[in-house]
């Protein structure tokens, strides 16, 4: 997955509680896009952002859902009081040269 | 949101056939991608494309970025059982300075040895 980092690769929780992602991009980049994967069904974009800045957040559902990308450390993808509808995988890419490379996703699930 | 339509959604074919897959739009993009991804792993860049009617080969994958930028095609020549998989075609187009990609539902491609 081209030095792209995410953690952790399984996350289980239950209704109510708080879910936090981290992606950290290939060495160097400093421009990062989330997006959610349902079963059977493709990726679709949540939010790109550039470190300390949100670019594109047109994805992000508009409750519970926020994301961040520190001067230091990971990107993370924050939801807040999951929902079984959350349960999904949650891949970030890393961008270079016009091409996004991925990394190897975060597979959520809400009990 | 917008989905790209990807046809056809499974495929089985036998070790040795040609299989082939497209992707259409309604819109027009600046690159199209496509992407192979494994159970539980994330999407791995396959080919591509930043110019209508390029065509492009990686080994035994060959596709093309349609004259009116709102197609693309995807062939596999000689398969093997490794290309088992699922095949994303995704589209990108510079909006507000973000280069989000548009993505297909994929396709399924099973290969008998």
């Amino acid at each position: 997955n081209a030095g792209v980092m995410q953690n952790p690769r399984h996350l289980v929780r239950r209704r109510g509680q708080e879910a936090r992602l981290r992606c950290s991009p290939m060495k160097g980049h400093s421009h990062v896009y989330w997006y959610r994967q349902l079963p059977e069904e493709g990726l679709k974009f949540m939010v790109y952002l550039q470190k300390e800045n949100i670019i594109d957040e047109s994805g992000m559902p508009k409750e519970r859902f926020s994301a961040e990308f520190p001067k230091e450390g990971p990107s993370i993808l924050r939801i807040q009081q999951v929902v079984r509808g959350d349960s999904a995988a949650y891949f970030c890419a890393s961008w270079k040269t016009d091409t996004q490379y991925f990394g190897p996703g975060t597979r959520l699930t809400v009990l | 949101g917008q989905q790209l339509n990807q046809s056809p959604q499974s495929m089985f074919i036998q070790e040795g056939e040609d299989v082939s897959m497209n992707c259409t739009s309604s819109s027009i993009f600046n690159t199209w991608l496509w992407y192979k991804q494994d159970p539980g792993e994330g999407p791995v860049l396959l080919i591509a494309l930043y110019k209508a009617g390029e065509l492009t080969s990686n080994g035994r994958l060959t596709a093309q970025f349609g004259i009116t930028r709102k197609d693309s095609f995807l062939n596999i020549s000689a398969s093997i059982p490794s290309d088992v998989g699922i095949y994303f075609c995704a589209g990108q187009r510079t909006q507000g300075g973000s280069e989000k990609l548009v993505f297909g539902k994929g396709m399924k491609l099973t290969v008998n040895p």
